[in-house]
């Protein structure tokens, strides 16, 4: 069965502090996605990476790192939280298809800055 | 940015009832045109990857159509459940990324 696992359900985390947030996909796909989700936004693309170590920015980049040192992992990094990014997060993985193929997703993490 | 759209934002039927969403998106640069169903405390799953214009999709009591030209697709589900009450999301890639729309919430009651 495919699988994206995503490292933590649910954060708290306070302002200012850095906060790793973790992927893993086990279907040896070479894209990765990291969206947000907030009420009546839908999915919004934070970063993308199309291979290891190679990273795109997203539509909504500001305040976030990425890293992808592995193909199965990929890591979303807020350099320092602040309430502005209490949201549901979502990691998706897919093969290179140029998106003929569907993506397959994480359970998602919610993360409350406070 | 690819402007991806979902009318309505939600909707609450009756069991039984049969409904349908619309999703719109840029008919320049098509490539294809996603449907996920994203069920409360699930990972959103894939029911539909469309190509082709006129493209016509069945699982169950769930069906899809595509427009590609005029840039829409349909969602259809005949006879809701509640099992059936979830958000659905429609997503179009460009160059391996993945746009979505905002999604529109259907609550089937019983």
């Amino acid at each position: 069965d495919v699988k994206v696992t995503q490292s933590s359900r649910y954060l708290v985390k306070r302002t200012g502090e850095k906060v790793f947030l973790e992927c893993v996909q086990d279907m040896d796909h070479e894209n990765m996605f990291w969206y947000r989700q907030d009420p009546g936004l839908g999915l919004r693309l934070i970063y993308f990476s199309y291979d290891v170590k190679m990273k795109e920015k997203g539509d909504i980049p500001e305040g976030y790192s990425v890293s992808r040192e592995k193909k199965e992992r990929f890591s979303l990094i807020l350099e320092s939280a602040s309430t502005n990014q209490t949201s549901m997060y979502l990691c998706a993985s897919s093969y290179q298809t140029g998106g003929g193929t569907e993506a397959f997703f994480g359970q998602g993490t919610r993360l409350t800055v406070v | 940015i690819l402007n991806v759209e979902q009318s309505p934002q939600s909707l609450h039927v009756q069991e039984g009832d049969s409904t349908n969403f619309t999703c719109s998106f840029p008919s320049s640069n098509f490539y294809a045109l996603h449907w996920y169903r994203w069920e409360t405390a699930k990972s959103p799953e894939a029911l539909f990857v469309m190509t082709l214009n006129g493209d016509e999709k069945k699982k169950g009591r769930i069906s899809a159509t595509l427009n590609t030209k005029e840039g829409y697709s349909y969602l259809y589900i005949k006879g809701s459940q509640p099992e059936d009450s979830a958000t659905y999301l429609c997503a179009s890639p460009y160059f391996n990324k993945f746009y979505f729309g905002s999604g529109t919430k259907l609550n089937v009651k019983p």
